[in-house]
């Protein structure tokens, strides 16, 4: 089974820096989707940006982009100009493109706050 | 769109009743996730439908628990009885096919006392 770790609880950044999340994988496959999700205080979980495992290019959304690097299994978020509607918690996400079904595999979270 | 819906949005019941969440799926999509969130152990999954047939449902905590999609367009996910325990905020979540990204409904916070 394929596993998500998030491995820091917590991240602070200051408005208009840049703070980089950790998220680390578990898998035996070679084709998979890799997500971030962020979930603010509403409780609504967004979808804030996609990798696939095939594309060498890593993902960028705006101020939004990841580190993906597939040999060693992390796949990074870099929230750049922070601003203080980032402040969520951020959920690394795993699913798996081979045959069959799949299903989301989420980490445990970090909360990131930011402040003025 | 409007998006996956969830309801209710909050759910405040007595140990021992019944509790039955609902969820539509956004249109066209052929996936449908069940999710329960808690502070101790994050986002876990219960149940996941494929073309309105559960595939797996291994994460269904006990018997107490059971989830249906009698159609593309709901699905319910109904707890008796409910125990405590069973506090948390439930979601579902739909997707188009199986090698995309999950749409989150709004979640139901379900408190038993």
């Amino acid at each position: 089974a394929q596993t998500v770790t998030q491995s820091q609880p917590e991240m602070s950044v200051q408005e208009a820096e840049t703070v980089t999340l950790s998220c680390t994988y578990d898998t035996s496959e070679s084709d998979y989707y890799l997500f971030w999700y962020k979930q603010p205080p509403s409780r609504q979980m967004i979808l804030v940006i996609r990798q696939e495992a095939y594309k060498q290019q890593n993902a960028t959304e705006n101020r939004f982009s990841v580190n993906f690097q597939k040999a060693a299994k992390s796949f990074s978020l870099k929230i750049s100009d922070s601003q203080l509607g980032d402040a969520a918690m951020y959920f690394c996400a795993y699913r798996s493109a081979g045959s069959g079904y799949s299903t989301l595999t989420f980490g445990k979270g970090t909360m990131l706050l930011v402040s003025p | 769109d409007a998006g996956v819906i969830q309801s209710p949005r909050h759910e405040v019941t007595e140990m021992g009743q019944e509790v039955t969440l609902r969820c539509k799926p956004i249109s066209g999509h052929n996936s449908l996730f069940w999710y329960r969130q808690t502070m101790m152990r994050g986002l876990e999954l219960l149940i996941y439908f494929n073309n309105n047939v559960p595939i797996d449902d291994s994460g269904m905590p006990e018997d107490r628990f059971s989830a249906k999609m009698p159609n593309a367009s709901f699905s319910t996910l109904k707890i008796q009885p409910s125990e405590p325990r069973d506090s948390a905020v439930y979601f579902c979540a739909s997707s188009l096919g199986r090698l995309t990204e999950a749409f989150f409904g709004q979640g139901t916070r379900l408190t038993v006392v």
